[in-house]
């Protein structure tokens, strides 16, 4: 199947800094990717939608300010958190979208750990 | 809003017991629906889905049936294994075949722990 890569996996970093987190398609071209939260025993967050050339769409109580989202080319996009704060500290997962011949289908990247300290 | 509900976890079984882990879900309209993994450490694959009434999604011995009438597709394995300690994500789509905005929308998730 389609792979999704994040890089870094884990980033540790200092309260006031800013973090950039990576989602590439290897194999496939993603007009459409998605940025996700995940909290310790919890599901995933839906953060943003990031389309190609355009500007992200983010979900209510995200702060479009705080992370921000690039999606410059089909195979790259970058969620940056900046200024950021122990309460970052999260799994953000990326998630890019294929047209299938059964139609669209969302390959998920294995995640990147943040801590804030 | 679209919602899906899940049994909570952890579930706790002894290697080659039967699975079963619910999950009940709310939608306008007919939605697709998953199944997701997680491994630790690692990201979501999809494990499984089906895209309409009656359809049953299937693969490493993982069933799972898309039944409209209770709004359910609970996941279903007949022998379980040590490897298949996890967390399973249900999900569900609108319209997936014409993408556009469509997001998915999780269950919060139930993990599965196999013991020998």
């Amino acid at each position: 199947g389609a792979v999704v890569s994040q890089h870094p996996s884990r980033v540790i970093c200092k309260s006031g800094t800013s973090v950039k987190i990576e989602c590439r398609s290897l194999d496939f071209q993603a007009t459409t990717m998605f940025w996700y939260r995940q909290f310790p025993k919890q599901s995933l967050m839906l953060m943003a939608t990031s389309n190609e050339g355009s500007k992200a769409t983010y979900e209510q109580g995200v702060e479009k300010d705080k992370f921000l989202i690039n999606h410059a080319s089909l195979t790259l996009s970058t969620l940056t958190v900046t200024s950021a704060h122990p309460e970052d500290s999260s799994f953000y997962i990326c998630s890019a979208r294929d047209l299938t011949d059964e139609g669209y289908e969302q390959y998920f990247g294995p995640g990147t750990r943040l801590t804030v300290t | 809003g679209d919602s899906v509900t899940q049994m909570e976890g952890p579930v706790t079984l002894s290697e080659e017991a039967f699975l079963t882990i619910n999950c009940t879900y709310t939608a306008t309209g007919y939605p697709s629906l998953f199944w997701y993994v997680q491994y630790p450490g690692e990201g979501l694959q999809l494990l499984l889905k089906a895209t309409k009434a009656d359809d049953k999604g299937s693969n490493k011995g993982f069933e799972a049936t898309y039944r409209k009438e209770t709004t359910s597709f609970h996941l279903e394995k007949g022998s379980v294994q040590v490897s298949d300690s996890a967390v399973y994500f249900c999900a569900l789509i609108r319209n997936v075949l014409t993408g556009g905005g469509n997001k998915l929308t999780f269950g919060t998730g139930t993990q599965l722990k196999v013991e020998l």
